[in-house]
């Protein structure tokens, strides 16, 4: 099946530094998503990618898809404590209405 | 707010019992989908559904086998147990649009001895 790799597989950070975790796939994408999981919780959607190029802001959050449609990145600046989680990609292929491809995900450890 | 609910926060049993994990969402949507979450691989999915009695394989099927008698319940059967069977199981739901988001359960951690 279709495989999805996320880098970095774990990041730590001071407080206040910025954070990038980056998603390759090897074919190109119909969209891509993207989740949080906090400690202890479920993936909660984040944000939804569509058109090549794309680029999304949620307040400290930027998401781009590339031109591609094989990549995309989730940059957050100036981290805080609040990030803390694991961040996944979740990539849909053209002719797989439904089915998400789940990358590996990034786990973000931040400290004061 | 939609809800997915699943039976059982943590689950203890022994090697080759019949185990059923069961999911249940309430905003009516069609597709739903059960996922094993294991430390360094991510999301795996294990079996979706997209109408009620429809059911596709997904990634790693092998050892499961799911039902879906009703829109809203989706359970998932091992039908005997193996330790490597041990993971997080995570249920999800999604409206059979192209372009949308998976809502997600709280997730059944299993351990089998």
């Amino acid at each position: 099946g279709q495989q999805v790799m996320q880098i970095p597989q774990y990041q730590h950070v001071q407080e206040g530094e910025d954070f990038t975790t980056y998603c390759n796939s090897s074919t190109t994408l119909s969209n891509i998503q993207w989740y949080k999981q906090r400690p202890g919780g479920h993936p909660v959607f984040l944000i939804q990618l569509v058109k090549s190029g794309e680029v999304k802001k949620q307040k400290r959050l930027t998401f781009q898809f590339g031109e591609a449609k094989k990549n995309s990145s989730l940059h957050i600046t100036a981290t805080q404590t609040t990030d803390v989680g694991t961040y996944f990609c979740a990539a849909r292929n053209t002719g797989t209405a439904s089915k998400l491809t789940f990358g590996t995900g990034t786990r973000l450890q931040v400290t004061l | 707010d939609v809800k997915v609910t699943q039976s059982s926060r943590y689950l203890v049993k022994r090697t080759g019992e019949k185990v059923f994990l069961e999911c249940v969402q309430d905003m009516d949507h069609e597709n739903m989908f059960w996922y094993r979450q294991d430390p360094g691989l991510g999301l795996r999915l294990i079996y979706f559904s997209y109408d009620v009695k429809m059911k596709e394989k997904g990634d790693i099927p092998e050892g499961y086998s799911v039902s879906r008698e009703k829109k809203e319940r989706f359970s998932l059967i091992l039908e005997s147990a193996s330790t490597n069977q041990t993971s997080m199981y995570l249920c999800a739901s999604s409206l059979p649009v192209t372009y949308n988001e998976q809502f997600f359960g709280p997730g059944t951690r299993l351990t089998v001895l």
